[in-house]
């Protein structure tokens, strides 16, 4: 079964400063997608980054990159430069890329990050 | 990116009461939709799938006759609580997919339901 695990309850961060959360899944499936939502205290689910198994590279989207290592089956998110309006809850999710209509995600119990001024 | 709008935004009914919740994708048809529920500090637990044109697929667990989904169009979907209690108070959140070859869910703003 496909499962997403995020280890880090809460994060805190300085202004300005990087910071890596981390997610790590589990899958049989050989084509997959990883995602990156951001949801801050007003409640709405925000796309951040995707990233396709078989990818070559890394994805980036401005200040994230996804720190995507495939043999130890991660997908780190990497904020760059952090602000105080990246406070908020992120979650790591995943999906089998052929499942036809069954297009869910399967979502991590995420992450709070603080992001401290 | 597209968009997503869910009505209504906060709703507040007494128990026993049906409420209606619309999901509308504003700018792109939606061969799918998907309708979450939020509990404060957890994840999304997915309620159901819905495919336009089609009965929705729901998850183990979820009552298919309390929480009624249509799908009636490639724009709209509707959640249907229907006898609401105060344990279904929680945060509902629609997502929306264009198509077979799109990975990324779009997302609406979200409906806080509170039954008193």
């Amino acid at each position: 079964a496909q499962k997403i695990t995020q280890t880090q309850p809460g994060m805190f961060v300085q202004e300005k400063e990087a910071v890596t959360l981390d997610c790590t899944y589990d899958t049989s499936d050989p084509s997959y997608g990883l995602f990156w939502y951001k949801q801050p205290s007003s409640g709405e689910m925000i796309f951040l980054i995707y990233q396709g198994s078989y990818d070559q590279q890394n994805a980036t989207e401005g200040r994230y990159s996804l720190n995507f290592q495939k043999a130890r089956k991660s997908a780190n998110l990497v904020i760059s430069a952090s602000q105080l309006g990246d406070s908020a809850m992120y979650f790591c999710a995943m999906r089998d890329l052929f499942a036809g209509n069954n297009r869910k995600l399967i979502w991590g119990l995420g992450t709070s990050l603080a992001v401290n001024p | 990116g597209a968009v997503v709008s869910q009505h209504p935004s906060r709703v507040i009914c007494k128990s026993g009461t049906s409420v209606k919740i619309e999901c509308r994708s504003l700018d792109f048809q939606a061969t799918t939709m998907f309708w979450y529920r939020q509990f404060p500090k957890q994840s999304l637990m997915l309620m159901a799938t819905s495919n336009e044109g089609s009965k929705a697929t729901y998850e183990q667990g979820v009552e298919k006759d309390k929480f009624l989904i249509n799908h009636a169009s490639l724009t709209l979907s509707t959640l249907t609580v229907t006898s609401a209690h105060p344990e279904d108070s929680s945060f509902y959140i629609c997502s929306a997919v264009a198509g077979p070859n799109y990975n990324e869910q779009f997302f609406g703003p979200g409906t806080r339901l509170t039954v008193l």
